[in-house]
């Protein structure tokens, strides 16, 4: 049973902090992951891919991914209240077009 | 506004009713995804088409039927539903690069469906 893990907070940071969103995976051949927004009652949003090992930033948002300790982050610099939504992370399964989702973080950003 | 257009946006239907939940996109994408979504949890994954053939079935019911007409539009139809199938269903698309395909899945606005 391949799992993915998030803690489903509520995570609260103040407004202009950076927010730290944790993903751990169980698929060690894994090799694709992403990050999805969910605001309540809306679909999912594409906010970060990554496939290799290290950082990639994308303006506020650097996702984060090592693959030996399996587990992958999110960090959103200089949080604003339009950000609170959950968070969802995504693993591709190993040989199959399919997603694993964790079960969300939910973010409140305070003003 | 997403490039998967979903409709309808809400669908109401006794547990006797037949009606289809349509997904198009225009992105050149392959590979196209339906999900279902209970409040508060994760999306889960209930039929896969890749180049218009079915190729993961979430061991779904068969009271939920999908189709895939063409590389743009994916289908689901639905008949004899009970009230626990309430959720938002959810189509997605991606591109379709084989065994390494590692393209993201974008989502439609979903149809909220409610079961009476």
């Amino acid at each position: 049973q391949k799992e993915v893990e998030q803690n489903s907070g509520p995570l609260s940071v103040p407004e202009g902090a950076i927010a730290s969103l944790n993903c751990t995976y169980s698929d060690r051949g894994s090799q694709s992951f992403f990050w999805y927004r969910q605001y309540s009652g809306k679909s999912p949003e594409l906010i970060m891919s990554i496939y290799s090992n290290g950082d990639k930033e994308d303006g506020r948002f650097t996702a984060q991914l090592n693959k030996a300790s399996q587990y992958v982050s999110l960090l959103i610099r200089d949080s604003q209240p339009s950000d609170s939504a959950t968070y969802l992370c995504a693993v591709r399964d190993t040989g199959r077009r399919a997603l694993t989702f964790g079960s969300g973080t939910r973010l409140q950003v305070q003003p | 506004d997403t490039e998967v257009t979903q409709t309808p946006k809400h669908l109401v239907m006794g547990m006797t009713n037949k009606k289809s939940l349509k997904c198009e996109q225009h992105m050149g994408h392959r590979a196209m995804y339906w999900y279902k979504q209970k409040a508060k949890k994760p999306p889960e994954l209930m039929f896969v088409y890749s180049y218009e053939k079915l190729s993961i079935n979430e061991s779904v019911p068969s009271r939920f039927s999908p189709e895939c007409p063409n590389s743009s539009l994916l289908n689901l139809h639905l008949h004899a539903l009970q009230p626990e199938d309430s959720a938002l269903y959810l189509c997605a698309s991606s591109q379709d690069a084989g065994g390494t395909d590692n393209q993201p899945q974008h989502f439609g606005d979903g149809t909220r469906l409610s079961i009476l």
